[in-house]
């Protein structure tokens, strides 16, 4: 039962490059997210997606780039990396948005810009 | 902005008594609140939730009061055991619009010591 996956879990960056994040779930949900955690901070949403070809910025999307061909599939891109986007990033699921809805995490992605 | 707050960064407890962990919220569309709990080096794993109707909710050893005149909430832990030691966040939504994403706290820390 795998849930949210996640890859890579670490990655060294140079400053300028790209990378893509990628997250895959099979748990059929609809909506799914990407968050950054910094430290001492909470989590931050950078984009969300409520379905195949829905995507929507969150709080903090500058920077990245998504896009959701698959329900399974939210991959999030980074064009030319900075020191700023030195984080934790998580990639979640939910079956609905809002109200009690569980969001289910992935085990995230350290990523560090140097 | 910050509309979740966790105040305390960190928070040490001995096995067996209670914890009490707290949170506090500034945006009046929030209805829906949920504690996650996050252990080192995994993605955080949803723990129990309330609904503004409610003022209580009880699974187990944890339970959720939310006192919603003051916009604030707390989990309890009792008694407090020492699997119990990981970082909580407060997480809280609403129906419509921005408020229907999960908006988090930073977290707190929790050791339960022996």
């Amino acid at each position: 039962n795998a849930g949210v996956t996640q890859t890579p879990k670490f990655r060294i960056l140079k400053i300028g490059q790209s990378m893509t994040l990628q997250c895959a779930q099979d748990m059929n949900h609809n909506y799914m997210y990407w968050y950054r955690q910094d430290p001492g901070m909470g989590l931050k949403l950078i984009y969300y997606s409520v379905g195949a070809g829905i995507t929507d910025k969150g709080e903090v999307p500058n920077g990245y780039n998504v896009s959701r061909s698959t329900t399974e599939d939210f991959p999030l891109r980074l064009e030319l990396a900075a020191p700023s986007q030195t984080s934790v990033y998580f990639c979640a699921s939910s079956y609905s948005s809002g109200g009690l809805a569980e969001a289910f995490f992935g085990q995230g992605t350290r990523l560090t810009v140097v | 902005d910050q509309q979740v707050k966790q105040n305390s960064p960190s928070l040490s407890v001995q096995e067996g008594r209670i914890s009490i962990l707290n949170c506090d919220y500034t945006n009046s569309m929030f209805d829906y609140f949920l504690w996650y709990k996050k252990y080192p080096a995994e993605g955080p794993t949803f723990l129990i939730s309330i609904s503004s109707i409610k003022d209580k909710n009880e699974d187990g050893r944890f339970t959720v009061f939310l006192n919603k005149s003051a916009k604030h909430l707390s989990l309890h832990i009792v008694p407090s055991q020492p699997g119990d030691s990981a970082v909580y966040f407060c997480a809280a939504s609403g129906d419509t619009g921005t408020a229907s994403k999960l908006t988090f706290g930073t977290g707190t820390r929790l050791q339960v010591t022996l």
